[in-house]
């Protein structure tokens, strides 16, 4: 069955740094999102991606955060200067279509220090 | 505001059958789904419902009344590996991909 591959699957960074969260989505998919979820709580939407822009983003997706598809199949998240309330695992997701359910990637867990 | 409420924790023993409620409101509505997380892991989709009624798949049924802002998910023929995390979500808009909006789930524990 086609998964959604994520890497790095742990990232330690220290406070002010950048990183870049990478995510292989399935290649029939039109749909492709970035969510994240704080230890505990629940699934929390960032950016929706679609035919090469960002559809929609939500309050927590400022502008430190940006997305990116550099080669048509990479999609990426940058968080250009974590702060600590960034630390949360991150996770990619992509959808056929809005009849279809999201298949997600394992995440990656992104601690701050 | 957009919010979505279920149980925090359910409890249930093996072979048993348990019912994990959801209701919702949101702004938009194009359907209301169920995932399934094991310790942190990936969220994984289980079932869609975007009419009322009922879905089966295999041990797992889900529910929904629209007019009721309100679904359920039910799990039969409990096994212990069915012990995890259940987030309602809904998705709120049907074009380009409409993102879901999630509860914050229901932790349910099978006991022997």
């Amino acid at each position: 069955e086609p998964e959604v591959t994520q890497t790095p699957s742990h990232q330690v960074t220290q406070m002010g740094q950048e990183v870049i969260l990478r995510c292989v989505p399935i290649s029939n998919h039109l749909y492709f999102y970035w969510y994240r979820q704080i230890l505990g709580q629940k699934v929390e939407f960032l950016v929706s991606f679609y035919n090469n822009e960002i559809s929609e983003k939500s309050e927590i997706f400022d502008d430190q955060f940006s997305v990116e598809r550099p080669d048509g199949s990479n999609f990426t998240l940058k968080i250009r200067s974590t702060k600590l309330e960034d630390s949360a695992m991150y996770f990619c997701a992509g959808s056929s279509g809005p009849n279809y359910g999201y298949t997600f990637g394992s995440g990656t867990r992104l601690t701050v220090v | 505001g957009q919010s979505l409420e279920q149980p925090s924790e359910v409890t249930a023993v093996e072979g048993a059958i348990v019912q994990i409620n959801c209701t919702y409101q949101t702004s938009g509505f194009y359907g209301l789904s169920w995932y399934q997380q094991h310790d942190g892991g990936a969220p994984t989709f289980l079932s869609y419902n975007a009419l009322d009624g009922l879905e089966e798949t295999g041990r797992f049924s889900s529910f929904l009344s629209r007019s009721d802002s309100y679904g359920y998910l039910l799990l039969q023929e409990l096994q212990m590996k069915d012990s995890a995390s259940y987030f309602c979500a809904v998705r709120d808009r049907g074009n380009q991909g409409g993102k879901l909006i999630f509860g914050q789930g229901t932790e349910l524990s099978v006991k022997p």
